[in-house]
């Protein structure tokens, strides 16, 4: 069975600075896909961002970028020039590459980010 | 907006009660799951339909049940309601039943069991 562990219940960082959370995750899979999800305070289930096994390049998307470690099973997320409104809870997901179980996404236990001006 | 639709976003019910949740997948997806989030068990995948079809399910108990409708739409029956059920319930949907294609989030359900 898979399982998705986020070490930091709780993290501040200061407006505009850098801050990186942690996920590592267990599995025999070869073939899987990891998210981050952003839940603020609304709780609406907001993607940040993916990225493929298969692929060594690390994902970015804008100030949110991934350090994937496979071989470590790291998957760790860094958020650059921290805003106000990344204040948030942050989910990392796993999911595996199978027909049977494409929909089961498992959650690490979540990281609750506050930024502060 | 993620374009998935849930209804109703907060609902009130006393145990023992049956209770009816509705969904609208993005225009599109094929897929829909249902997730449910609480204080003590996290964030758990419950079940998922592909056009119609049973794909996955997850730890959904035996008084929840799902279906998806030929027009897409997707409603997850609780009954026999616990005070325990209390919890907020996602709908998501993807657009394909392929591993790999990414899933969003509707505002979810709130149910309080009084």
């Amino acid at each position: 069975a898979q399982t998705v562990t986020q070490s930091q219940p709780e993290m501040s960082v200061q407006e505009a600075e850098t801050v990186t959370l942690s996920c590592t995750y267990d599995t025999s899979e070869n073939n899987y896909y990891l998210f981050w999800y952003k839940q603020p305070p609304s709780r609406q289930m907001i993607l940040v961002i993916r990225q493929e096994a298969y692929k060594q390049q690390n994902a970015t998307e804008n100030r949110f970028s991934v350090n994937f470690q496979k071989a470590a099973k790291s998957f760790s997320l860094k958020i650059s020039d921290s805003q106000l409104g990344d204040t948030a809870m942050y989910f990392c997901a796993f999911m595996k590459h199978s027909r049977g179980s494409q929909g089961n996404l498992i959650f690490g236990k979540g990281t609750k980010l506050s930024v502060k001006p | 907006d993620s374009g998935v639709t849930q209804t109703p976003k907060h609902l009130i019910t006393a145990t023992g009660q049956r209770v009816t949740l509705r969904c609208s997948p993005r225009s599109g997806d094929l897929s829909v799951y249902w997730y449910q989030q609480s204080l003590d068990q996290g964030l758990q995948f419950l079940i998922q339909y592909y056009n119609g079809e049973e794909r996955a399910k997850g730890n959904i108990l035996e008084r929840f049940s799902a279906q998806q409708f030929p027009d897409l739409h997707s409603e997850l029956n609780l009954s026999s309601l616990e005070l325990g059920d209390s919890a907020l319930y996602f709908c998501a949907s993807s657009a394909g039943g392929a591993g790999g294609n990414t899933i969003y989030f509707g505002e979810g359900s709130w149910l309080t069991v009084v």
